[in-house]
């Protein structure tokens, strides 16, 4: 299994421009999840999955857009690339909650983007 | 909405030294998990907690769950170079559409010296 993969690995961006970051994994998880990570702030959730057809937000949605039209892939979309948006993302998958109570998430490598 | 508080942010020891982290969070937790990113890497996960006073270990790592459910922490015995990185703590909200979803702590970044 790859497990979590996630494309590209470093991209720059100009103010304005849209992109998609994708996450693929090969485990069955119904789960899905993308989080930013800044410095001293943690991993915060930016959108979130519980299974195909179904997303909702997390705590810092603005500015991005999910779908998840197949339970292997969850591409999140940058609408109009802002500096702000300048951060490491991660795309993980984990279990489903409703069944396992299992909540261990696996990451992905990480997408480092740069905003200019 | 949930917060989880976790300290120190920087620990810098001696290899050899103990180390600790702890979390809080301000709402009881049905569970605790913990993370460990390497520098330039991504979060793996180290372990759940479940139960109430709960102590689990990994060879040099002691993991405990609070009596009340709301706080943890995170025992390095004898650190390694090895054990460099950032510690995250992360509980479950609960309820609805939001069951599963994952609140992390700012993270523990640790530097070992030799």
């Amino acid at each position: 299994n790859a497990g979590v993969t996630q494309t590209p690995k470093f991209q720059v961006l100009k103010t304005g421009q849209s992109m998609t970051l994708q996450c693929a994994q090969d485990m069955n998880h119904e789960y899905m999840s993308w989080y930013r990570q800044d410095p001293g702030m943690g991993l915060r959730l930016i959108h979130y999955s519980v299974g195909a057809g179904i997303t909702d937000q997390g705590e810092v949605p603005n500015g991005y857009n999910v779908s998840r039209s197949t339970t292997e892939d969850f591409p999140l979309r940058l609408l109009s690339a802002a500096p702000s948006q300048t951060s490491v993302y991660f795309c993980a998958s984990s279990y489903s909650t409703f069944t396992s109570g299992r909540y261990e998430q696996y990451f992905g490598p990480g997408t480092r983007l740069t905003v200019t | 909405g949930q917060q989880v508080m976790q300290i120190p942010q920087y620990q810098h020891v001696q290899e050899g030294e103990d180390f600790t982290t702890y979390c809080n969070s301000s709402t009881t937790l049905s569970n605790i998990q913990w993370y460990k990113q390497r520098p330039g890497g991504h979060p793996v996960f180290l372990i759940q907690l479940v139960k109430s006073g709960e102590v689990k270990k990994q060879k040099r790592l002691t993991f405990q769950f609070g009596e009340a459910k709301k706080n943890s922490s995170l025992h390095i015995t004898a650190t390694q170079t090895t054990d460099v990185g950032t510690y995250f703590c992360a509980g479950p909200n609960a309820g609805g559409t939001s069951y599963g979803k994952l609140t992390f702590g700012q993270g523990t970044i640790l530097t070992v010296h030799p």
